[in-house]
Parts: structure tokens; C-alpha cells; sequence
């Protein structure tokens, strides 16, 4: 069941413009929205999240935004760097603190 | 502060033997998850621990898979037999306890079955 979607597979952007990651979910019982960065043979590292009474949180380049009602969240980097080139993975958790995550998408930012 | 640790980073069997993956998670993290994930798709949790016992472990294909968690600090995640479907990186994560969202994460085992 694919409780998560992203459905961009991949995204390219040049440096300094804004990236956007987009993120779907379809179980209203989420509680905590959260996204992870992962680069090549390391595993997820935690990026920013977002409470399900929120629907907005800054951290730096790092904005998530989230709309309840259309049930999609979203990561804005600004502006980009190089380094931010990696996987970004949406992630929601559930009633029994589960994480279910998305598929991910792979973001390039060119020089 | 020393991070999850896992090992070995790589193995390749063949189908129908036997493989076991070890964790050790961040110091004085309470709760550990095991994780699988298959090429091009996210992490799907195995099985959630709480100190030594089970929280969630709804997706484990208990059939073949097997985990436990002596004396609440590390882990062993067992396939035994494997199938070639069981390819994928197995990622072992940790926080500090069950209430908390936050999740650190090992580097992952990639396990190939042949």
C-alpha cells in the first residue's frame, strides 16, 4: 500500500534557483511529515519536519510546507547548492510510530 | 556521538542459504528498526523494537526473516532461506524512544542473492 507517493522520480535545477519536492499522502491519521536526505552508500540522514498542525516550517535554505487538505507537503530548497544534490525522501508517520515512506526523488543541482 | 553502526556493508549469497545482518544503534537510543528497501522504491519498515521487545514487526516475512534485540542494545536481522526477491538494502535505524519522530540511520547492508 503506498500510504507515500513522490511522484517525480528525478528533478534537475541550476544552482541558485529554487528547488521543489513534492509529496502525497492519502492517510488523514498521519501525525509528523518528515524529509530525509540520502547520498550514495549512506543512509537517510534527517533533513526537516513538519507537524500535521503546522503548515509550514523554516529551517535555513529549508522550507516544508503542508496542506492538509490536499494531503500533499512540500520541500523548497533555496537557493541551491551543488551539495544538495541527493535523494529526498518524504516521510509520514503513523499511529503506531511507523514511518512509511516515498519512493524518493533524486535531485541534481548543476554548477 | 558515534552513529548507527552496521555490518557487514555487503554480502552476496545465492538463493536458499542463510545471511545475518548486525546493528549497533546510537548510544542510549531506546528504540531500533530494521528496514528494507528494494531498488527505486523508499524504506519499508521490517520490524520496530522498544529496549528488547517488539513493537511492530507486521511486515516481517516471519516465515524466513527473523530479528531479535538481547539486552535492548544490538541487533541481528536473519534470512534464512533467502530468496532472490530479498535483494535490497537492509537499513538499520534508532531513536532515542518510540515517541520520538526522529530517525538516525545506519549506512545499510546491500545484500544480493544469486
Amino acid at each position: 500500500d503506498q500510504q507515500v507517493k513522490q511522484n517525480s522520480p528525478s528533478l534537475s535545477v541550476q544552482e541558485g534557483r529554487i528547488s521543489i519536492l513534492n509529496c502525497d499522502y492519502t492517510n488523514s491519521m498521519f501525525d509528523y511529515f518528515l524529509w530525509y536526505k540520502k547520498y550514495p552508500a549512506e543512509g537517510p540522514t534527517f533533513l526537516i519536519s513538519i507537524s500535521s498542525i503546522k503548515d509550514k516550517n523554516e529551517d535555513g535554505r529549508f522550507t516544508v510546507f503542508l496542506n492538509k487538505s490536499a494531503k500533499h507537503l512540500s520541500l523548497h530548497i533555496v537557493p541551491s547548492q551543488p551539495g544538495d544534490s541527493a535523494v529526498y525522501f518524504c516521510a509520514a508517520r503513523g499511529n503506531n510510530n511507523d514511518m512509511r515512506f516515498g519512493a524518493g526523488t533524486r535531485l541534481t543541482v548543476k554548477p | 556521538e558515534a552513529g548507527v553502526a552496521q555490518s557487514p556493508r555487503y554480502k552476496i549469497i545465492e538463493k536458499r542459504q542463510s545471511v545475518a545482518f548486525w546493528c549497533n544503534p546510537i548510544s542510549g537510543h531506546a528504540t531500533l528498526y530494521w528496514y528494507q528497501q528494494i531498488l527505486g522504491q523508499g524504506p519499508k519498515l521490517l520490524i520496530q523494537f522498544q529496549n528488547n521487545g517488539v513493537v511492530d514487526d507486521s511486515q516481517l516475512p516471519k516465515d524466513r526473516f527473523s530479528a531479535e534485540r538481547l539486552k535492548g542494545v544490538d541487533s541481528t536481522l536473519k534470512i534464512q532461506p533467502a530468496k532472490l526477491e530479498d535483494s535490497a538494502v537492509y537499513l538499520c535505524a534508532s531513536s532515542l524512544g518510540v515517541n520520538t519522530y526522529t530517525q538516525y540511520f545506519g549506512p545499510g547492508t546491500r545484500l544480493t542473492v544469486l
